[in-house]
């Protein structure tokens, strides 16, 4: 079984300080993917970043980057110079290695809440 | 190119009752999966479907289920509903298996 753990609940940050989200996850798959969603107060969910397990490089995407570990399977998410709007639920997803299948298994999620 | 629309948008319905919810997936995907979301449990997965086949279900009783038409647009229906079934429920379109999924803005039910 997939299983995904997000272990800060909130998180309290000032503008223009990065920021990191943790997430580790557990799988005996070989091949997976980890992803991360923002979700502002509204409820829709926006992809922010994909990183693959076979992927040599951290993935980045603008201010976004994951830090893949995979010995420690940990995909932490770096957020750099915050923003206002960076505040939101931030959920780390993981689909497993099971061909075309689409199952995302999400963790609980962190609270990000950027100050001025 | 206009992103996962899901009406309605919020909906309130009685114990008993059943409700379907529809999801039109951005133009071009084939793919559509359905979450549920709820403060005690977070976002669990519903179904998936691709070129109107049900490829994988979750853990949820037979009361949900679900279809895909020929368009791409999916619908899900849950009957007998529970005050349990309050929720959001988020569908997301993708272009192709194995690609990151692009999510709607939810329908938010309420049952009482």
């Amino acid at each position: 079984a997939q299983k995904i753990t997000q272990t800060q609940p909130g998180m309290f940050v000032q503008e223009k300080e990065a920021v990191t989200l943790d997430c580790t996850y557990d799988t005996s798959d070989q091949s997976y993917g980890l992803f991360w969603y923002k979700q502002p107060s509204s409820g829709e969910m926006i992809f922010l970043i994909y990183q693959g397990s076979y992927d040599e490089q951290n993935a980045t995407e603008g201010r976004y980057s994951l830090n893949f570990q995979k010995a420690r399977k940990s995909a932490n998410l770096v957020i750099s110079a915050s923003q206002l709007g960076d505040s939101a639920m931030y959920f780390c997803a993981m689909r497993g290695a099971i061909q075309g299948a689409q199952k995302l298994v999400f963790g609980q999620g962190t609270r990000l809440t950027i100050n001025p | 190119k206009a992103g996962v629309t899901q009406t309605p948008r919020y909906l309130i319905k009685t114990r008993g009752q059943q409700v379907t919810l529809s999801c039109s997936p951005i133009s071009g995907h084939r793919s559509v999966s359905w979450y549920q979301q709820t403060p005690g449990q977070g976002l669990q997965f519903l179904f998936e479907y691709f070129s109107e086949t049900q490829r994988n279900k979750g853990n949820f009783p037979g009361r949900f289920s679900g279809r895909q038409f020929s368009n791409s647009r999916s619908e899900m229906n849950v009957s007998t509903l529970e005050l349990g079934d309050s929720a959001l429920y988020l569908c997301a379109s993708s272009p192709r298996l194995d690609y990151e999924q692009y999510f709607g803005p939810g329908t938010r039910l309420t049952v009482t």
